[in-house]
């Protein structure tokens, strides 16, 4: 319950196009959605986080959008650039702050 | 602000030795948390504290790991005897009540041969 499940594992997407990564999570009690961004060598930063009373909140070409009653959420990432390549993680958090991370996607944006 | 400190930012050592690895967190936060990446198991929570107290250690491994926060600007994880199954890259990242927003550190990458 306490897993927060994510996809593609891997992402190969060309200039300019959307990338999409997908999470899922089963524990109602996360309040909070965040996702970071990893890049070779670095720790994780957040890059974008959500609450779950929106269902959508926008910062510039990246996207969360999320689904309350399907326990899912997802980041978009239009006009895709080499520069984003990078490992993005979602991530689930309580008030507690313990946040649960998903397994990553590996994306590479081909120039 | 420097950000969260991490040292050393590698370490290699012989299976069976004592690792220990070091943190500062940013100043005025108070929530530090331990995690470990590995490519198996990803990015996984192994301590946190709040005010220097340990508030949850449910991801500690085994009792070969332990964790202390003497005080407000540093914490340590120490693994002892440490095993090859222990390499991996150990994060730490702080955060501040009312924002939930982790700041992570650069890592240290442990290496038991």
């Amino acid at each position: 319950q306490q897993q927060v499940k994510q996809s593609p594992q891997s992402l190969i997407v060309q200039k300019g196009g959307i990338s999409i990564i997908n999470c899922a999570y089963e524990n109602t009690a996360f309040d909070y959605f965040p996702w970071y961004q990893q890049f070779p060598g670095k720790g994780p930063a957040l890059l974008i986080a959500i609450r779950p009373d929106v269902s959508e909140k926008k910062e510039g070409r990246f996207t969360i959008s999320f689904n309350k009653s399907a326990k899912q959420f997802s980041l978009h990432i239009m006009d895709s650039q080499p520069g984003d390549s990078a490992t993005y993680f979602c991530a689930a958090g309580t008030g507690g702050f313990k946040t649960i991370f998903g397994a990553g996607t590996r994306l590479f944006v081909k120039a | 602000d420097a950000g969260v400190i991490q040292s050393p930012r590698h370490e290699v050592t012989e299976m069976g030795q004592e690792v220990t690895l070091r943190c500062k967190p940013i100043s005025g936060h108070d929530y530090l948390f331990w995690y470990r990446q590995t490519m198996m198991r990803g990015l996984e929570l192994l301590i946190y504290f709040n005010n220097n107290v340990p508030i949850d250690d449910s991801g500690m491994p085994e009792d070969r790991f332990s964790a202390k926060m003497p005080n407000a600007s540093f914490s340590t994880l120490k693994i002892q005897p440490s095993e090859p199954r222990d390499s991996a890259v150990y994060f730490c990242a702080s955060s501040s009540t009312g924002m939930k927003t982790q700041y992570f550190g650069p890592g240290t990458r442990l290496l038991v041969l």
